[in-house]
């Protein structure tokens, strides 16, 4: 079975700061893709990054990287040079390759303070 | 660019009644899901469908049935609401494959009250 785990329900980083943004998975399935996304408080859900099971470098998007370490199964999202705006709830989501399911993890609320 | 709508962003229902939440996105995606949110419960799925006429039961089924007759709209029903339906729900679309540029994208969401 899919599952995501997001062990933070809250994080505090000052801005200018880095924050890494945990997140576990579970899967049987060899090829699957890795998202997070970000929502603000105004709702809508923003994707922010993406990676593939095969990828062989961590994705980079702007301020948002994602330490990949598949062994382990984990996907961590870090935010580097924290800015007022980043505040919001951040979502890690999991879609296998065969079987369509995309599952999400419970979210971490990100606060930051000036 | 990609459109995921929903059909009211807040609905009020009573007890008992049989409530119609749509969605329709115009980017041709194959997938298409409908999730509840609560706080503390993240996102978690009630159905998907991969293709038209085709559904998948998610985490949380009951209490919920799915129609997609064509490829654009996605309805989710509750057959008799209950006031434990009340939530967020929202509604996402996705090309069916993964890779980059196939991230879902979602609606702006449907808060529904059950009285």
């Amino acid at each position: 079975a899919q599952k995501i785990t997001q062990t933070q329900p809250g994080m505090f980083v000052q801005e200018k700061e880095a924050v890494t943004l945990d997140c576990t998975y579970d899967t049987s399935d060899q090829s699957y893709g890795l998202f997070w996304y970000k929502q603000p408080s105004s709702g809508e859900m923003i994707f922010l990054i993406y990676q593939g099971s095969y990828d062989e470098q961590n994705a980079t998007e702007g301020r948002y990287s994602l330490n990949f370490q598949k062994a382990r199964k984990s996907a961590n999202l870090v935010i580097s040079a924290s800015q007022l705006g980043d505040s919001a709830m951040y979502f890690c989501a999991m879609r296998n390759t065969g079987f369509q399911k995309l599952v999400f993890g419970t979210g971490t609320r990100l606060l930051v303070s000036p | 660019d990609v459109k995921v709508t929903q059909s009211s962003r807040y609905l009020v229902k009573r007890t008992g009644e049989k409530v119609f939440l749509e969605c329709v996105q115009d980017m041709d995606h194959e997938n298409m899901f409908w999730y509840r949110q609560d706080p503390g419960l993240g996102l978690r799925l009630i159905y998907f469908s991969y293709d038209v006429k085709m559904k998948e039961k998610g985490d949380i089924p009951e209490g919920y049935s799915v129609s997609r007759e064509k490829k654009e709209r996605f309805s989710l029903i509750l057959e008799s609401a209950s006031t434990n339906q009340t939530s967020m729900y929202l509604c996402a679309s996705s090309f069916y494959k993964t890779g980059k540029n196939t991230e879902a994208f979602f609606g702006q969401g449907t808060r529904l009250t059950v009285v």
